[in-house]
Formats: C-alpha cells, structure tokens, sequence
C-alpha cells in the first residue's frame, strides 16, 4: 500500500523559507519511473501543480513558483522535500504531495495534505 | 498559456446523471484524468487516461473526451458523490508540465 505524509511548519512569516517533508511507504523514491509532485490549494480555491520530482532526480516546477521552489529526494529516508523563498500570505494554503506511478500523467495516491498559513 | 475550463457549479437530483465538463482547446488530442475532493480531504482519482476507472472507483463513472470537450459522467448520483471534481491534463509541450481545471462543485439536491 503506497502512502504519502506530509509534514512541517504550520505557520511561517512572510519573506520567510517553507521547507516541507513528504515520507513515502510502500514505494522506493528511486524506483525507475516514477514520480512525487507537490500541489497546493489556497482556501477555497483550486488544486495548483508546483512541481515534481523524478525517480532519477530529475525535476521539473511550474513557471509561477519556479524561481522559488526546489524540490529534492533523500533516498535513504525515503522522502521528497520542497523548499519555498520569500513565502508571501498569498502562499496560504494546503500543500499536498502526491505520487505519479511508473510512466503515467496522474497522481494515483496523495497525502493528507498540510496546511501552512503565512502570516506576521 | 493553455486554460482548462470547468462550470463553478452542477447541481442534480439524486438518482439522476451529472455531466461534468472541462474544456480546452484541442483537449481531445491530450489525455485528461478526474479527481474528487471532498471536504477537508485530499483528492481520490476517479478517471485516467480519459476513460479508465481506478480499483475501487464505481462503474457509475465513467468519461470521455473529444474535441475540446472532456466530460465526467456520474449515473445515479448518490448524496456521498457531492464533492469538487478537477480535471488534469500532463503535457510537456504545455508552459505548466501538469495543469489543473478549476474545479466544479457537484452538488446533490
């Protein structure tokens, strides 16, 4: 069974850097083919895809955060970690990481998501 | 840079079928994916590649896509189907490598 668990700061200040974790079971970060992506959804709002990380630590960010984010692997723990600068309030929301299987163009299992809320 | 499009808002009557709709240009040359998301959880993919149903999901999901048109179709819809359903499309030769509709709230009258 693949699961995923998001974990961090729940609260950070602006200008401040998010560093979150996500801890994968059931599945190897560095199994060929797959993926771990990061997606956030301020308050009410829609799913936003941040970026994503492959198996062989290729990686790829969507241009709105691109020159904020970085996602990294830790393969001995088995986890994805992302990295947001300059957090803004408009950065508010649930950060979810997600798994892509081998080769395919969705996310089949998704963590529970964390809230962070940016605020002074 | 390319837009999937969703109604805000499908309201239908238990029993009945709702259509959910996610336009884009030329989606029908792209393969989209569905995802529910109830409140305060994380979303379950309902639909894959356009048409397949994931272990678990209902037959009575079902989708398609043609032209600039992808449709989630839920027959018999049943109180616990109300919920946000997004559509997803990956494509590298998009500006984003993964894009998100914006979401439509089912609601169940």
């Amino acid at each position: 069974q693949i699961t995923l668990k998001e974990s961090g700061p729940t609260l950070v200040k602006p200008t401040q850097t998010l560093r979150l974790t996500c801890t994968l079971s059931g599945f190897s970060v560095s199994s060929r083919g797959v993926a771990v992506g990061w997606i956030r959804q301020p308050p009410g709002k829609a799913l936003e895809w941040l970026g994503l990380i492959y198996w062989d630590d290729d990686k790829r960010y969507s241009p709105s955060v691109q020159s904020r984010l970085t996602i990294t692997m830790d393969t001995a723990n088995n986890q994805v970690v992302v990295t947001l600068t300059d957090m803004d309030p408009v950065d508010t929301g649930t950060y979810f990481c997600a798994f892509r299987p081998a080769d395919g163009t969705y996310f089949d299992s998704w963590g529970q998501g964390t809230l962070v809320t940016v605020s002074s | 840079s390319y837009v999937l499009a969703q109604p805000p808002s499908v309201s239908v009557a238990p029993g009945e079928t709702a259509g959910i709709t996610c336009g884009g240009k030329n989606i029908g040359g792209k393969i989209v994916h569905w995802y529910q998301q109830k409140p305060g959880q994380a979303p379950v993919l309902v639909i894959y590649y356009d048409s397949d149903r994931p272990s678990g999901i209902p037959e009575r999901f079902s989708g398609s896509n043609s032209g600039n048109t992808a449709t989630l179709t839920i027959s018999r819809v049943e109180a616990g189907d109300e919920a946000d359903y997004y559509c997803q499309v990956w494509d590298s030769g998009l500006t984003h490598l993964v894009l998100f509709g914006g979401g439509t709230k089912l609601t169940v009258l």
